[in-house]
């Protein structure tokens, strides 16, 4: 069973500081990973995607991953209270040669004024 | 900009009842999905489809069945619903493979599906 495992927070975060958010994953043939971010009564929408080890940045936005030590993480600079939600990582791996996404169940953040 | 719809935002039915949850996009995508979402247990995949008239269990698929005679379209189909089917469900699409040829391509959700089963 392959898990992605997030703390479910919630995280509190003061308005303009950093919110670092973590997510492990269990299948070492993982080749794709996501973040999605999902406000309350609403649907995922994607924040990022990374494929290769190191760190990729959109706007306020990085990605970090370590293929080696099996994380993936999404770093929040200068956080705003539109940037509460929940924040969702998945994965994708190789599945009887189709893709599938899993998911974690997801790391709740609130930014304070 | 992908769109995908679901034909429902809120639904009440009544147990025993055969239910239809229908999802549309409209970006010519190969693959398409349905995740039920709860409290606590995150997404779970139920059934996904790359290609039509094809279709794969996913990780929870009791209960559940699907019909996919249209590339654009992708219905969910509860056979006898019953009180632990209330949820929300959540259908995606995606391409099969992205134009760069990296596997794992983006999904792309529909607003979703809040049903409860009475």
């Amino acid at each position: 069973q392959k898990e992605v495992e997030q703390n479910s927070g919630p995280l509190s975060v003061p308005e303009g500081a950093i919110a670092s958010l973590n997510c492990t994953y269990s299948d070492r043939g993982s080749q794709s990973f996501f973040w999605y971010r999902q406000y309350s009564g609403k649907s995922p929408e994607l924040i990022m995607f990374i494929y290769s080890n190191g760190d990729k940045e959109d706007g306020r936005f990085t990605a970090q991953l370590n293929k080696a030590s099996q994380y993936v993480s999404l770093l929040i600079r200068d956080s705003q209270p539109s940037d509460s939600a929940t924040y969702l990582c998945a994965v994708c791996g190789l599945d009887f040669g189709n893709e599938k996404l899993t998911f974690g169940t997801g790391t709740r953040l609130t930014i304070i004024p | 900009d992908v769109k995908v719809t679901q034909s429902s935002r809120y639904l009440v039915k009544r147990t025993g009842e055969k239910v239809f949850l229908e999802c549309v996009q409209d970006m010519d995508h190969e693959n398409m999905f349905w995740y039920r979402q709860d409290p606590g247990l995150g997404l779970r995949l139920i059934y996904f489809s790359y290609d039509v008239k094809m279709k794969e269990k996913g990780d929870i698929p009791e209960g559940y069945s699907v019909s996919r005679e249209k590339k654009e379209r992708f219905s969910l189909i509860l056979e006898s619903a019953s009180t632990n089917q209330t949820s929300m469900y959540l259908c995606a699409s995606s391409l099969l493979v992205s134009p760069s040829g990296t596997r794992g391509e983006t999904q792309y959700f529909g607003p979703g599906t809040r049903l409860l089963v009475l």
